[in-house]
C-alpha cells in the first residue's frame, strides 16, 4: 500500500475488555515497530519485528501485552484485560531495512485507545 | 536523565522568522537521527534525516548534527503558521534498529 494503515482509528474499551489492533506496514518492509504514545510526550518503543520474528519485545509494559506478525506482513498487537492506564494511542511505524544505519521509519495514523 | 531530551516549549516564532529547535541525547554511539513533525491528533511525519556531522539542508528545512557535543537541531526557515506542531527528536544506535523519541518541542508560528 502507499503508506502503513492502522485499524481501527479509535476504539473505546471498558476495563477488563480484550482489545486487538491492527496495523498493515508499507508493501515490501522488513521491519515493524509499535510504538505507545501518551498525551504530551513522545512515542515509547513497546515491540519491533523483523520479518515474522520478534526480535525485542522489551517494550511491551505487561504481559497483559501481546503482539505478533505471523506472516511477516500485516501485524496485531492483543492487549488483555485493558486498564485505565493503557489509554494512548498506538502508533505502528514500517521501515525497508533493519539494523542498518541509514533507515527511516514511517508511521500509520495510529489507534486512540479509550479505557472507561 | 532521558536519552533523547528536548525542550517542550512552546517555542514561539513570528511568522518569516527562523525557527531553532534542539535536541541533545545520551547515547554517544548514535549514529542515525531524525527529525519528526506532529501536528495535533495527527502521527509522526518524516521530515529530516542525518547520519553526520555537519549540515543537510531540504528546502525550508536545515538539520545540524554534531557528535561530539551530542546536539542535533533543526532550522526551520521563513516560518509559516502551518509549520506549527509538535517537532519530535529520533535517535538510532550504531546498532540498534530501535528509534528513541524525545518528548517533543511545541513551535508556535504567529501571523
Amino acid at each position: 500500500g502507499a503508506g502503513v494503515s492502522q485499524s481501527p482509528r479509535y476504539k473505546v474499551a471498558k476495563r477488563g475488555q480484550d482489545v486487538a489492533l491492527r496495523c498493515d506496514p508499507i508493501s515490501g518492509h522488513v521491519s515493524l515497530f509499535w510504538y505507545q504514545q501518551a498525551l504530551g510526550q513522545g512515542p515509547e518503543f513497546l515491540t519491533y519485528f523483523q520479518n515474522e520474528a520478534q526480535l525485542d519485545k522489551s517494550g511491551l509494559p505487561s504481559d497483559r501485552f501481546f503482539a505478533e506478525r505471523p506472516e511477516g506482513s500485516v501485524s496485531t498487537l492483543k492487549i488483555q484485560r485493558t486498564q485505565q492506564e493503557d489509554s494512548a494511542v498506538y502508533l505502528c511505524a514500517s521501515s525497508r531495512r533493519d539494523r542498518t544505519k541509514n533507515t527511516e521509519a514511517f508511521f500509520g495514523q495510529g489507534t486512540r485507545l479509550t479505557v472507561v | 536523565q532521558k536519552e533523547v531530551e528536548q525542550n517542550s516549549g512552546p517555542l514561539s516564532v513570528p511568522e518569516g522568522a527562523i525557527a531553532s529547535l534542539n535536541c541533545t541525547y545520551s547515547d554517544r554511539v548514535s549514529q542515525s537521527f531524525f527529525w519528526y513533525r506532529q501536528y495535533s491528533g495527527k502521527s509522526p511525519e518524516l521530515i529530516m534525516s542525518i547520519y553526520s556531522n555537519g549540515d543537510k539542508e531540504d528546502g525550508r528545512f536545515t538539520a545540524q548534527l554534531n557528535k561530539a557535543s551530542q546536539y542535533v537541531s533543526l532550522l526551520i526557515r521563513d516560518s509559516q503558521p502551518s509549520d506549527s506542531a509538535t517537532y519530535l527528536c529520533a535517535v538510532k544506535g550504531g546498532s540498534s534498529y530501535k528509534l528513541i523519541f524525545g518528548s517533543g518541542t511545541r513551535l508556535l508560528v504567529r501571523p
